[in-house]
């Protein structure tokens, strides 16, 4: 069966740090890979998108690597701050006609000053 | 631009009662989801329309739910009758692009749905 899964325990960073998310997949061959931040009592907001041939995409202070042969993907936050203390959620298309996005279950992620 | 809208915000009814949700998604969006998100997990889809056309309900229980989307815009998802176990976040989400062209999603900010 399709699975997604991403880190089970919290990720507490010291402000500053660089914060490094994990995404690994199995029986799925996206061609695309989303990462998105959901605040509490919040919906999910989408981040950064990257594609199948790209090894990495870049924003502001946000990085994303694709590794389809490990079936991994890596989501950076450099010098973290407190404001960047959410849920991050990683997607991949699914395999339904549309190809609507599957998520994982989340990392929560808390920075302390 | 205006982002989604959902209401209720939040709704308390008791098992097998009847809730309906609202969902009106950016204007000229033409790709409307909706996810059910219990606590501690992802968000699961529960149906994908395009413009006023079902995509996908592959997931959706419709023994007990439904989901329309008038005219291409507006979306409600109804439920009847509820269980303890449909208590969940209920998220709208729209994309400008045609299904399947992997356009990201813009995400409203759910009813919040308790059965007792």
């Amino acid at each position: 069966s399709q699975k997604i899964e991403q880190n089970s325990e919290a990720l507490n960073i010291q402000e500053g740090k660089t914060a490094t998310l994990t995404c690994n997949y199995t029986n799925y061959s996206p061609a695309y890979l989303q990462w998105y931040r959901q605040d509490p009592g919040r919906g999910p907001v989408f981040l950064l998108l990257i594609r199948e041939n790209e090894k990495e995409k870049r924003k502001e202070r946000l990085k994303v690597t694709f590794d389809t042969t490990l079936k991994q993907s890596l989501f950076h936050i450099t010098a973290s701050q407190p404001a960047d203390s959410a849920t991050y959620l990683c997607a991949l298309d699914g395999s339904n006609s549309g190809y609507a996005l599957n998520f994982g279950k989340g990392t929560s992620l808390l920075v302390t000053p | 631009e205006a982002g989604v809208a959902q209401s209720p915000r939040y709704k308390i009814i008791e098992k097998r009662q009847s809730v309906a949700f609202w969902c009106n998604p950016i204007s000229g969006h033409a790709t409307l989801y909706w996810y059910q998100q219990i606590l501690g997990q992802g968000p699961k889809l529960l149906i994908q329309f395009q413009n006023n056309g079902v995509v996908d309900d592959s997931q959706l229980p419709k023994d007990r739910f439904s989901a329309e989307r008038l005219k291409g815009v507006d979306s409600t998802l109804k439920i009847q009758p509820a269980k303890l176990e449909d208590s969940a976040v209920y998220l709208c989400a729209s994309s400008l692009g045609a299904a399947g062209d992997r356009s990201p999603l813009h995400f409203g900010n759910g009813t919040r749905l308790t059965v007792t």
